[in-house]
């Protein structure tokens, strides 16, 4: 069965510090890889998305992610934190690379970061 | 756009009760998606529906949950009986299709409580 792991539960920062949160996948095959946040209080939106192409992919708030597929890995930067990022970060797959069919999450990396 | 709708937002219940949460999709979304959040398995996959047809519904656990669509506004999980294990917060998520190019729209959630 695919899965996702991100290896991080909670990461705590303060401002201007620079973020990298660690995603790695397990299927073997084509991917399409996500990324979703939950603010406190708010609902999962969509931060940025790799379906092929640019394996760097750019996405909202400042957000970007790398899609290596030699590691497997699909990390998410952001150079430098405010404190409304705090938020829970969720990475997500969709193992066979096709358009449709379901996302595999990985558990969830809480950031907080400090003013 | 009032974005998903979810009923209840909080859920208390005794072991052996039947429990039904509601969503109500976007207007125009023809993809909705149930997910279970829980701290030992993360977010999981339940059951989509593509057109108010179940396309995939290996994620449900067992036989007491069940799911439906009876049209393209309105959608039920259903858990009979309860039991504490199935303590957690679901989440039915609406997308335009059920192409995953298009971002899923999660709505608040409901916590569900089985004691």
């Amino acid at each position: 069965a695919q899965s996702v792991s991100q290896h991080n539960h909670h990461v705590i920062l303060s401002e201007a510090a620079s973020l990298e949160l660690g995603c790695n996948y397990s299927y073997g095959g084509t991917v399409n890889l996500f990324w979703y946040v939950q603010y406190p209080g708010q609902h999962l939106q969509l931060l940025l998305k790799y379906f092929s192409g640019d394996p760097l992919v750019k996405g909202i708030k400042g957000f970007e992610a790398e899609f290596i597929k030699s590691k497997f890995s699909f990390n998410l930067r952001k150079p430098s934190v405010q404190w409304s990022d705090t938020a829970e970060y969720f990475c997500a797959e969709n193992a066979g690379g096709t358009s449709y069919g379901k996302l595999t999450f990985g558990q969830g990396t809480i950031l907080t970061v400090h003013p | 756009d009032a974005g998903v709708i979810q009923s209840p937002r909080h859920e208390v219940t005794e072991m052996g009760q039947e429990v039904t949460l509601r969503c109500k999709p976007i207007s125009g979304h023809n993809s909705l998606f149930w997910y279970r959040q829980t701290m030992m398995r993360g977010l999981e996959l339940l059951i989509y529906f593509n057109n108010n047809v179940p396309i995939d519904d290996s994620g449900m656990p067992e036989d007491r949950f069940s799911a439906k669509m009876p049209n393209a506004s309105f959608s039920t999980l259903k858990i009979q009986p309860s039991e504490p294990r199935d303590s957690a917060v679901y989440f039915c998520a609406s997308s335009p299709t059920g192409d995953l190019r298009y971002e899923q729209y999660f709505g608040p959630g409901t916590r569900l409580t089985v004691t």
